[in-house]
């Protein structure tokens, strides 16, 4: 069966300071891949997607960066922490419309 | 882009009580997903629905893609089934656009 890993869990950072989330998926190929944000506990904005190694699609302009170095490999990366990228981090995965399945996330605190 | 609007924002209610949510979304879409997220985070699929009507147990849910919008129920609500529920919709091959959801509180 297929499961998707998300670590690490919480994660306290200074401003400044670089960051990487890495979220991977087992048991299926070339799944499509997703990052999301959720802030102050409501909506989830897509930040970036996948469908492949090395295909990486920003939705929004910000401080933070995405690669896909391998089929089942996602990571999250910033150079220099906002307070403003202070959310709970969530990574995704489909093969199709309606499997979207979610990693159990990172709630990341910037100070 | 899709906009996509959920109501009530927040939603209190006695064990064993039925309730609706409601999403309304601004665009023709061929994919409308709705999840739950628990309270410690996790999100997890419900229903794929992008029209008709579906079941399972004492959730349903209905899409009337041509109204552009989507409900929701939950009957004889349990404490378990408390949490943040989300409406998320995408067209063509797009990734699913959330809406802001609705908080569920059941008390016992």
């Amino acid at each position: 069966s297929q499961t998707i890993h998300q670590w690490p869990a919480t994660l306290v950072q200074p401003v400044g300071s670089p960051l990487s989330l890495e979220c991977t998926v087992e048991g299926t190929s070339n799944p499509n891949l997703y990052w999301y944000r959720q802030a102050a506990g409501r909506g989830l904005q897509l930040l970036f997607y996948s469908v492949g190694i090395g295909q990486i699609s920003s939705e929004v302009p910000q401080n933070l960066s995405a690669s896909r170095p391998q089929d089942r490999q996602f990571i999250l990366s910033s150079k220099k922490l906002l307070l403003s990228d202070s959310g709970f981090y969530l990574c995704a995965w489909s093969l199709t419309l309606y499997g979207y399945t979610f990693g159990s996330g990172t709630r990341l605190t910037v100070v | 882009g899709i906009q996509v609007e959920q109501s009530p924002p927040d939603l209190i209610l006695q064990e064993g009580a039925n309730s609706t949510l409601r999403c309304n979304f601004s665009d023709s879409v061929n994919n409308l997903q709705w999840f739950h997220q628990n309270p410690w985070g996790q999100l997890i699929n419900l229903f794929y629905i992008p029209s008709g009507t579906k079941q399972n147990g004492r959730l349903s849910a209905t899409t009337v893609a041509t109204e552009r919008y989507s409900l929701l129920y939950i009957s004889s609500s349990q404490t378990t089934d408390s949490g943040v529920y989300f409406c998320a919709v995408g067209s063509g091959n797009t990734p699913l656009v959330f809406g802001k959801g609705t908080r569920l509180s059941v008390i016992a």
